[in-house]
């Protein structure tokens, strides 16, 4: 079955560290992205790609990185500068969007990160 | 901030009513997407419409939209408790900015 994979399911954190959250689809799909979902708050974006070796920064990229060199990838990474990265974070891709129409997404089940 | 609105924040019905949410959008939009959130899961697409479009069903949804108030309705009808879950709403260009949801409990 084509889906997107997010893993770990839970992920812990020490303060001074970078921790990668991995994301990967087999949907053939071009455009990815990660949110990130408070408690009572809805999605934010913080990076997208377009395509391969592409990528845009969100409302919320500071603190935040990410790759994409294969279409199947996009993996996040948290790194030390992201102060309050406690939260659950969502991977989504979709066919590619154009200037004029986004395009209906699909989600893997997340990745929920604490802090030690 | 370009979040827009969902009401009611908290909705909670008995099986077989009618459930309706409302969205509130900011910008201009092409089309408007609704999705379910199942707790500790990902997003699933729910139903998309059109900005010409001013109605849209499925199964037992029905989705309206009104673009000159900038807002749109997601109705579930003959709710069942396997309804239970968050409902968001999202719209935009190239990227989707969503609500911050509706929470539906369906009580057997």
């Amino acid at each position: 079955d084509g889906g997107i994979t997010q893993s770990p399911k839970y992920l812990f954190r020490k303060e001074g560290q970078n921790v990668t959250l991995s994301c990967e689809q087999n949907l053939n799909h071009d455009a990815m992205y990660w949110y990130r979902q408070d408690p009572g708050q809805g999605l934010r974006l913080i990076y997208y790609s377009q395509i391969v070796n592409d990528f845009q920064k969100g409302d919320i990229a500071e603190g935040y990185s990410v790759s994409r060199e294969k279409k199947e990838s996009f993996p996040l990474t948290v790194t030390s500068a992201q102060k309050n990265p406690t939260a659950f974070y969502l991977c989504a891709s979709s066919i590619r969007e154009t200037a004029y129409s986004n395009q209906p997404q699909h989600f893997g089940d997340g990745t929920r990160l604490s802090i030690l | 901030s370009q979040q827009g609105e969902e009401d009611p924040q908290a909705l909670s019905i008995q099986e077989g009513e009618n459930a309706t949410m409302n969205c509130s959008y900011k910008t201009s939009i092409n089309n408007l997407q609704w999705y379910r959130q199942n707790s500790g899961r990902g997003l699933v697409h729910l139903i998309l419409i059109r900005s010409n479009e001013r109605e849209k069903h499925s199964g037992r949804l029905r989705v309206t939209l009104d673009t000159s108030k900038k807002s749109s309705s997601l109705l579930i009808t003959a709710s069942r408790a396997a309804d239970t879950a968050s409902y968001f709403c999202g719209w935009g260009y190239q990227k989707v900015t969503f609500g911050i949801g509706t929470k539906l409990q369906v009580i057997p």
